[in-house]
């Protein structure tokens, strides 16, 4: 069984600034995916940026990176510079390979302050 | 490219009524998932096709949910004798390498 962690019900940022949504994961597979999505208010969910357990770099896509410690099990959401438009709920998920059913954490709400 | 569409976006009906609802996936992408959000939750998956073959179902798919993929293209999520607890939005996924895109989902609200 795979279970996600989000430990942060709700982060705050100054616009412009840096905002890490953190992320731990718990998984028996050797090969697995890591996934973040952003679901803002109208309810659709947007893939922002797919890490896979192999993969020896961290996966950066824009102003997202994702900071992959194996060993700690954590995948960790760097946004960098942060915009107003970043206001919205973010996921961490992750499957068993990188084609595989998604199972989600519970979600962090960020709120990006002018 | 047009992206996952869903139809019905809103479907309110009464308990015990059937319903169905259709996604169309990103025309290239072989694989279809089905997800189930409440409110304040993360997604949870429900089933999933790799072209017509369903190969995997959640046992949160009870015997009153059905899904088919007829022709491994558009996919429908049928719920017989809905009820209150049937509240949700329903997503609906396709991938392709090591993707996935969601569509905007179809909220039912059973009353």
């Amino acid at each position: 069984a795979q279970k996600i962690t989000q430990t942060q019900p709700g982060m705050f940022v100054q616009e412009k600034e840096a905002v890490t949504l953190d992320c731990t994961y718990d998984t028996s597979d050797q090969s697995y995916g890591l996934f973040w999505y952003k679901q803002p208010s109208s309810g659709e969910m947007i893939f922002l940026i797919y890490q896979g357990s192999y993969d020896e770099q961290n996966a950066t896509e824009g102003r997202y990176s994702l900071n992959f410690q194996k060993a700690r099990k954590s995948a960790n959401l760097v946004i960098s510079a942060s915009q107003l438009g970043d206001s919205a709920m973010y996921f961490c998920a992750m499957s068993p390979t990188s084609y595989g059913k998604l199972t989600f954490g519970q979600g962090t709400i960020l709120t990006v302050h002018p | 490219d047009t992206g996952v569409s869903q139809d019905p976006r809103h479907k309110i009906t009464k308990r015990g009524q059937n319903v169905t609802f259709r996604c169309d996936p990103i025309s290239e992408h072989n694989r279809l998932y089905w997800y189930r959000q409440t409110l304040g939750q993360g997604p949870e998956f429900l089933t999933y096709f790799q072209n017509e073959a369903q190969l995997e179902k959640s046992r949160l798919l009870s015997d009153r949910f059905s899904a088919e993929r007829p022709k491994g293209s558009f996919s429908t999520l049928e719920i017989q004798r809905t009820e209150q607890g049937d509240s949700a939005m329903y997503l609906c996924a396709s991938g392709a390498g090591d993707e996935q895109y969601f569509g905007p989902g179809t909220r039912l609200t059973v009353t």
